[in-house]
């Protein structure tokens, strides 16, 4: 079984409507991040939390909000979707070292 | 603030050849580490290569391997023998402080 999953794997939706997606791990990680990834620029930090009780913006957080469910969960919800929000979106792990980060397998998401 | 180039956006190489992608990134700190991660088509981010900047020597698994210039603030890798499978998105990241910063990734493609 993956160790770090994400639901669901494909998404279509509509401009306006709320969405979440979701993070599980197992690898008994600490700190949990979501990332955007869109064509020719890379992946950028949406949100990390390094433990259940701490969550921090990343670089664009703007448009998203996340919940720590629990150490193994971490959801990222859009509010209100728009277009520009359409993109591949990933979520990882890491130990409290840090210096490895475990990546799902990626969402994509598509607003139309 | 942070950066990471990437200067080769997409490269094509013969199968078994050797192939270097660039990176170069900006920092005031003396401490961080640099990755290569890989995306194939699968889309799955799969860790490459992890190089300490307090370590000298460059990092090496297997095929691949690191030009690490500290001075320079240079990061290229190094693939050797190229194969099939290498033909992917390439990207160089900088972690500072638990976050990581990708640049926008080199595409490469083996050709047989």
């Amino acid at each position: 079984d993956a160790d770090v999953t994400q639901t669901p794997r494909n998404r279509i939706t509509k401009t306006g409507k709320r969405i979440m997606l979701e993070c599980s791990q197992t690898k008994g990680h600490d700190r949990m991040y979501w990332y955007r990834q869109d064509p020719g620029l890379g992946l950028r930090l949406i949100y990390y939390s390094f433990d259940v009780k701490d969550i921090n913006k990343g670089e664009i957080s703007d448009g998203y909000s996340v919940s720590r469910q629990a150490q193994a969960k971490f959801s990222l919800s859009l509010e209100s979707a728009i277009p520009n929000q359409t993109a591949l979106y990933f979520c990882a792990t890491s130990d409290h070292r840090g210096y490895e980060q475990y990546f799902g397998p990626g969402t994509r998401l598509t607003v139309t | 603030a942070q950066t990471v180039t990437q200067s080769q956006p997409e490269m094509s190489v013969q199968e078994a050849e050797t192939v270097t992608l660039s990176c170069t990134y900006d920092t005031s700190e003396n401490n961080y580490y640099l990755f290569w991660y890989k995306q194939p088509p699968s889309r799955q981010m799969i860790l490459v290569i992890r190089q300490e900047a307090y370590k000298q020597q460059n990092a090496t698994e297997n095929r691949f391997s690191v030009n690490f210039q500290k001075a320079a603030k240079s990061f290229s890798l190094k693939i050797s023998d190229s194969q099939l499978g290498d033909t992917a998105m390439y990207f160089c990241a900088f972690m500072r402080d638990d976050k990581i910063i990708f640049g926008k990734g080199t595409r490469l493609h083996i050709l047989p």
